[in-house]
């Protein structure tokens, strides 16, 4: 992930939209990547990972995309719900490597 | 299975107090992690350890020092807080496999003010 400065980007979404949050990586020699749910007041907690070997992964409801040629990954949330409102947030990590690297992250508002 | 626990949840100090934040996770993990987390920054790490037994430093260990007490449980210490030390504190634990670390698991967090 990278840091973009003091104040969260935040996406406003209609409940039942899809959403879609981006996230560049600066390390071309991860090959790990996570996304992460934070609520407020609670730690992160994990939605999805891939590894480098793929481009797309696929959960409940999230799919995962990663583009390596342009370090770039997105994390979409089909007809999204109000407890989906919480900040997102990627991380990588290279390996054989312990470090992981994390974004400051995506406010998600979720509207009623 | 209660995943990763932190103690306490919140804590107010003085400058130059000390204290030790607790951490224990019961998925029987490798490595566990100490992080903080600042408005507007990513999950900094302070330090891991590999495997029981060992610890290292991670991006921002100054003022710190942590114990891998025994498999499950890892603790930070602060011997002489400082206000540029309030943050919130996050524990964490993953399993390496097939020497590829796997996905970290965090605990509900420590939120520190030190005045």
């Amino acid at each position: 992930g990278e840091s973009v400065g003091l104040h969260l980007p935040t996406l406003s979404v209609q409940e039942g939209d899809n959403s879609i949050i981006n996230c560049a990586y600066s390390n071309s020699a991860s090959d790990y990547f996570i996304w992460y749910k934070q609520e407020s007041g609670k730690g992160p907690q994990f939605i999805i990972d891939i590894r480098s070997n793929m481009d797309k992964r696929q959960g409940q409801r999230v799919t995962v995309l990663l583009n390596k040629t342009v370090k770039h990954l997105s994390l979409q949330i089909a007809a999204t719900q109000p407890g989906d409102s919480a900040v997102y947030f990627c991380a990588d990590q290279g390996r054989g490597y312990q470090k992981v690297t994390f974004g400051i992250g995506t406010k998600l508002q979720v509207i009623p | 299975n209660a995943g990763v626990t932190q103690t306490p949840k919140f804590q107010v100090l003085k400058t130059g107090q000390s204290m030790t934040l607790q951490c224990a996770q019961d998925m029987n993990h490798n490595s566990m992690y100490w992080y903080r987390q600042d408005p507007g920054m990513g999950l900094r790490l302070i330090y891991y350890s590999a495997s029981e037994g060992t610890t290292d430093k991670g991006e921002v260990p100054n003022g710190y020092n942590v114990s891998r007490l025994n498999k499950r449980e890892f603790s930070l210490r602060l011997e002489s807080a400082a206000p540029s030390q309030t943050s919130v504190y996050f524990c964490a634990s993953s399993q390496e496999r097939q020497g590829l670390q796997e996905t970290q698991y965090f605990g509900p967090g420590t939120r520190l003010l030190v005045l």
